[in-house]
């Protein structure tokens, strides 16, 4: 059973262009999550989402940042005209159905993007 | 989601026993006690949860203090590979909650040889 997949794991970006994270859940689970972490600080949430619903994204900066999780198909991350502060490693989690309250969460390796 | 307090850093010996400190004194009822781990440039990795009573998997024992205001992480034999930072997160049961995970500064492990 594979684990959280995360694409890319670099990704460069020159300021005011778009970014896109993509995040592949684990088998079965309907569950997925959106964190940032800054360097040297903890992760923060950003967003969660269920099939073709956003569910919470009160972490979510009010601009530029989009998320998806559409029926067939990854979770997407979206920042649209990056700045240098976006540059941060983005970790997607995914976990089972039923009660999102009691099961952890499957970390995926993060996507490292680098604003130049 | 109640705050937690754990200390910046901790050193340990390898093959020794390592207890990792968390205070949490605004726990309420609803809240569940888990810990993660993260090793350097990788993902959180869940360790363990409880809520009242003392639990044990493979990776570790956490200890929950009777009222319940603070618990401790237990690795019986620390190896090279436990170096990690090690979050203690409380996570609340109840509709009002959407579930993420509300991370903390941690307790960064140290192991030596």
């Amino acid at each position: 059973n594979a684990g959280v997949m995360q694409n890319p794991r670099h990704l460069v970006r020159r300021r005011g262009q778009e970014a896109r994270l993509r995040c592949s859940p684990m088998k079965g689970h309907s569950h997925v999550y959106w964190y940032r972490q800054l360097p040297e600080e903890g992760l923060k949430f950003m967003v969660y989402l269920q099939k073709e619903n956003i569910i919470d994204e009160s972490g979510m900066p009010k601009e530029r940042f989009s998320a998806e999780f559409p029926k067939e198909g990854p979770s997407i991350l979206r920042i649209q005209q990056v700045v240098r502060g976006d540059s941060a490693a983005y970790f997607c989690a995914s976990s089972p159905p039923g009660s999102r309250y009691l099961y952890e969460q499957y970390f995926g390796p993060g996507t490292r993007l680098t604003v130049t | 989601d109640a705050k937690t307090t754990q200390p910046n850093s901790m050193e340990s010996n390898e093959e020794e026993p390592v207890h990792l400190p968390c205070n949490h004194s605004t726990i309420s009822g609803t809240d569940y006690i888990h810990w993660y781990r993260q090793l350097p440039s990788q993902g959180p990795e869940y360790v363990i949860h409880g809520l009242t009573s003392n639990v044990n998997n493979r990776m570790a024992s956490l200890a929950i203090a009777e009222d319940r205001k603070s618990s401790t992480l237990i690795l019986h034999r620390a190896t090279l590979r436990d170096a990690a930072v090690y979050y203690c997160i409380l996570r609340a049961n109840y509709g009002g909650s959407q579930g993420n995970l509300i991370f903390g500064k941690g307790t960064k492990l140290s192991v030596k040889p």
